[in-house]
């Protein structure tokens, strides 16, 4: 069974459109995080959840929505889609805030805004 | 911000040899931990050592910790091709709630 599965796997899209990436964790976990790694490898946490309230949300535009709707789920949704939106985004989880024990992640959406 | 800055940037060795793979950081942390990444796979756990920790063992792997100078390293001996990804140090930070901060990676190739 997949601990942090998200879903697509892959999402190409024109620039102007909106669409939602999903992801849902089976590992009983109370805190889940959306990250963004750029073409050159590099990971930054975007949004950070703990029992389906948001504690971070680092500097990205309001067009980025996450959404809660139980602990085992945090969605990413976006809003008018940008060429820079292009990147991998990675759902994961963890067991305790502040990154006292690790984080699973899953296997990553490939966004291409065309 | 970004916290950590792995050295070097890419790395290729032959199978068999030893890869060592080091990460500074800036700030104060609760704990630093390893991951690796294959191509288009999502990053996995490796290995955590805390701030009170100076070294860790874990298989092939051994992580050390050098708080006063900011630095780890993480060492994998008689490395295999299957070893062939990124790795990524990441660190916990000290205040308060703040989930992990990556730094870019080593690539790393190991040529069989």
């Amino acid at each position: 069974d997949t601990a942090v599965s998200q879903t697509p796997k892959y999402l190409v899209t024109q620039m102007g459109n909106d669409k939602s990436i999903k992801c849902e964790q089976n590992l009983g976990h109370d805190t889940m995080y959306w990250y963004k790694q750029d073409s050159k490898k590099f990971l930054k946490i975007m949004f950070s959840y703990n029992n389906k309230e948001l504690i971070i949300n680092e500097t990205v535009p309001n067009r980025f929505s996450p959404k809660s709707p139980d602990k085992a789920h945090l969605n990413l949704h976006i809003n008018s889609l940008e060429l820079g939106d292009s990147a991998v985004y990675f759902c994961a989880s963890s067991g305790m805030f502040a990154g006292n024990t690790e984080a699973f992640f899953g296997q990553g959406t490939r966004l291409t805004v065309v | 911000s970004q916290q950590g800055e792995e050295d070097p940037q890419a790395l290729s060795i032959q199978e068999g040899e030893n890869a060592t793979m080091n990460c500074s950081y800036k700030t104060s942390i609760n704990n630093l931990q390893w991951y690796r990444q294959n191509s288009g796979r999502g990053l996995v756990h490796l290995i955590l050592i805390r701030s009170n920790e100076r070294e860790k063992h874990s298989g092939r792997l051994r992580v050390t910790l050098d708080t006063s100078k900011k630095s780890s390293s993480l060492l994998i001996t008689a490395s295999r091709a299957a070893d062939t990804a990124s790795y990524f140090c990441a660190t916990a930070l000290n205040s308060g709630n703040t989930p992990l901060v990556f730094g870019k990676g080593t690539r790393l190739s190991v040529i069989a």
